[in-house]
């Protein structure tokens, strides 16, 4: 079993849509919970990231946290164009020692005007 | 992305030859990580350096491929014999520790080495 899976896409969705974006992982040692944002031939930028479980909002995006279901997603209201990027879920035990990011694959949104 | 620089941006090899990619962390970060990005297969770690040392070098092939971060100076991922498989992005992303909530400060990821061989 992969430790993260993503479902890739492509997501197209009208402007103005809820975009949902989510993730899976199998280590239960996972404490930190990321999603990055990765415009075309640039670096993964973070977006929002989470400890341990619950939700976490920021503006338009929402992140949430299901530890007993090991799945994460990502919400965003009132799609923009500027949205259409490749979003990246990324998980760590415990990053600020220098432990591992496992990245999902990746999702593809395009957010059509 | 702001503050960590690659170089090249891109780089061509023919097979055989040696690759040297660069990141010059940000200012005050001394923890720097390596990933590759392969079309449909996501960003895989590769290694983890601090400054003259290195941490974790657990993803990164055996063979053929090495990294440093010297004292002074950027750090470098180098490939020698470069072979076609060894197309891919590649990404490193600088950070300096600290304790969450400040997560949110510490990692920034440079724009990328996209290394085509022929």
């Amino acid at each position: 079993q992969k430790e993260v899976e993503q479902d890739p896409g492509p997501l197209s969705v009208p402007e103005g849509a809820i975009v949902s974006l989510n993730c899976t992982y199998s280590n239960s040692a996972f404490q930190y919970f990321m999603w990055y944002r990765q415009y075309s031939r640039k670096g993964p930028e973070l977006l929002m990231y989470t400890y341990s479980s619950g939700n976490k909002e920021d503006g338009r995006f929402t992140a949430q946290v299901d530890k007993s279901s090991k799945y994460i997603s990502l919400f965003i209201r009132d799609s923009q164009p500027s949205d259409s990027a490749t979003y990246l879920c990324a998980f760590s035990s415990s990053p600020n020692t220098g432990n591992q990011f496992y990245f999902g694959t990746g999702t593809s949104l395009t957010v059509i005007p | 992305n702001a503050g960590v620089m690659q170089n090249p941006r891109h780089l061509v090899r023919r097979r055989g030859q040696e690759a040297r990619l660069r990141c010059s962390p940000m200012k005050g970060h001394s923890h720097v990580y390596w990933y590759r990005q392969l079309p449909e297969e996501g960003l895989k770690f590769m290694v983890y350096l601090q400054k003259e040392n290195i941490i974790d070098e657990s993803g990164m092939p055996k063979e053929r491929f090495s990294a440093e971060f010297p004292k002074e100076g950027p750090s470098i991922l180098r490939i020698q014999q470069v072979v076609r498989g060894d197309s891919a992005a590649y990404f490193c992303a600088s950070f300096t520790s600290g304790r969450a909530p400040v997560l949110q400060e510490t990692q920034y990821f440079g724009p990328g080495t996209r290394l085509l061989v022929l």
